[in-house]
């Protein structure tokens, strides 16, 4: 069975004081590794796919990266309008187009 | 791009009655969408993939005649959560597959039941 732990559950940050989440993963055939944000209330917001280890990518100052167990995703001098919970997702290779999400991370920036 | 759009955005309901929530995917087709639910501080648990023109398919737990899916067309999905009680009372959300890797989600559906 398909696994996604994600930590920590929450994580309060000073903005500019920068951090990783972390996302280790349990598949059998990992097609694909996402990364979302959602705000309370409403649904996820797609930021990365990831598909081999030793890839990364960034979008403005988040940064995925990814390994043969778990990815990374770097929050680089957090602004409050980064807080949100960030959800990690697979995709394994036995189960087509479905995503088993992780528990998630809930980020706090404050001022 | 890749917009989909949930209705209601919340709905408060009597115990006993059903309700429909609809997924439409704005900008794009997609062959397949999934429903979700999510409970509060909790992450999204996949409850159907649904297919355009076929039966949906639903996860282990999940009570196919009480949570009725229609993938009617290419650009929309529904859900109806029958003879709703208490219990079902949740924040309910679709996404929907372009093709591709990428899953795109809808806004969610806040429902209660009183």
């Amino acid at each position: 069975e398909d696994q996604v732990t994600q930590s920590p559950e929450a994580l309060r940050l000073q903005e500019g004081e920068s951090s990783s989440l972390n996302c280790s993963y349990t598949v059998s055939g990992l097609r694909g590794l996402f990364w979302y944000r959602q705000d309370p209330g409403k649904g996820p917001e797609f930021l990365f796919t990831l598909y081999s280890a030793g890839e990364e990518k960034e979008k403005e100052r988040l940064k995925a990266t990814l390994t043969k167990k778990e990815s990374f995703l770097h929050i680089t001098a957090p602004k409050p309008e980064d807080s949100a919970t960030y959800l990690c997702a697979v995709q394994a290779g036995a189960a087509g187009n479905k995503l088993t999400f992780g528990g998630g991370t809930r980020v706090l920036v404050k001022p | 791009g890749a917009v989909v759009s949930q209705h209601p955005s919340w709905v408060i309901c009597k115990s006993g009655t059903s309700v429909k929530i609809e997924c439409r995917s704005l900008d794009f087709q997609a062959t397949t969408m999934f429903w979700y639910r999510q409970f509060p501080k909790q992450s999204l648990m996949l409850m159907a993939t649904s297919n355009e023109g076929s039966k949906a398919t639903y996860e282990q737990g999940v009570e196919k005649d009480k949570f009725l899916i229609n993938h009617a067309s290419l650009t929309l999905s529904t859900l109806t959560v029958t003879s709703a009680h208490p219990e079902d009372s949740s924040f309910y959300i679709c996404s929907a597959w372009p093709g591709g890797d990428t899953q795109y989600f809808g806004p969610g559906t806040r429902l209660t039941v009183l």
